[in-house]
């Protein structure tokens, strides 16, 4: 069955710096998401991509975060200046659309 | 804004006993579909069960089924016959529905299931 995978499973960083997510979509997916769960918490959506532009971002998603298909395979989130608060797990999913949804792994990033 | 709400923040049910999962959600759309996922001790989302708003007839996958009440705006779940392997965290999650377009999840805030021997 086909999968999304998500690279490392777990970063740890120090505040401040800067750190790049990736994930491998589905091939033949067209929509491309991050979602976020900080530990204990619920998971909250992060930001949608689709015809390599955003088509969705909330609140979170501030000027730290930005997304990127750079190779037509790859999707990476970033975040530019790390904090504390980052600190969580980030999911990557992608969709075909009609409300199919698979989701990675998951990268537990750990600020420290 | 659409909100979901899982009232229940932890339950418990014995092997092979039945158990019931809440869920209610807000929204004025009428296009819209709602889950189910599974989050085990992994932390992997894992679907359970999906629910088309337009469909009046119950979803079910095997020992999963839903009681999907539009007007009243509740999804539950039911696990039949309860296994261990389904102890996890179960998040109940809704979509807005557009035409060919993919759409952000927004989840309920979980609910803890042990399933104890």
């Amino acid at each position: 069955e086909p999968e999304v995978t998500q690279t490392p499973s777990h970063q740890v960083t120090q505040m401040g710096q800067e750190v790049i997510l990736r994930c491998v979509p589905i091939s033949n997916h067209l929509y491309f998401y991050w979602y976020r769960q900080i530990l204990g918490q619920k998971v909250e959506f992060l930001v949608s991509f689709y015809n390599n532009e955003i088509s969705e971002k909330s609140e979170i998603f501030d000027d730290q975060f930005s997304v990127e298909r750079p190779d037509g395979s790859n999707f990476t989130l970033k975040i530019r200046s790390t904090k504390l608060e980052d600190s969580a797990m980030y999911f990557c999913a992608s969709s075909e659309g009609l409300g199919g949804y698979t989701f990675g792994s998951g990268t537990r990033l750990t600020v420290v | 804004a659409q909100t979901v709400t899982q009232s229940q923040p932890e339950m418990s049910v014995q092997e092979a006993e039945t158990v019931t999962l809440s869920c209610t959600y807000d929204t004025s759309e009428s296009n819209y579909y709602l889950f189910w996922y599974k989050q085990p001790p992994s932390r992997q989302m894992i679907l359970v069960i999906r629910q088309e708003a337009y469909k009046q007839q119950n979803a079910t996958e095997n020992r999963f089924s839903v009681n999907f009440q539009k007007a009243a705006k509740s999804f539950s779940l039911k696990i039949s016959d309860s296994q261990l392997g389904d102890t996890a965290m179960y998040f109940c999650a809704f979509m807005r529905r557009f035409y060919n377009q993919g759409g952000k999840l927004i989840f309920g805030q979980g609910t803890e299931l042990s399933v104890k021997p």
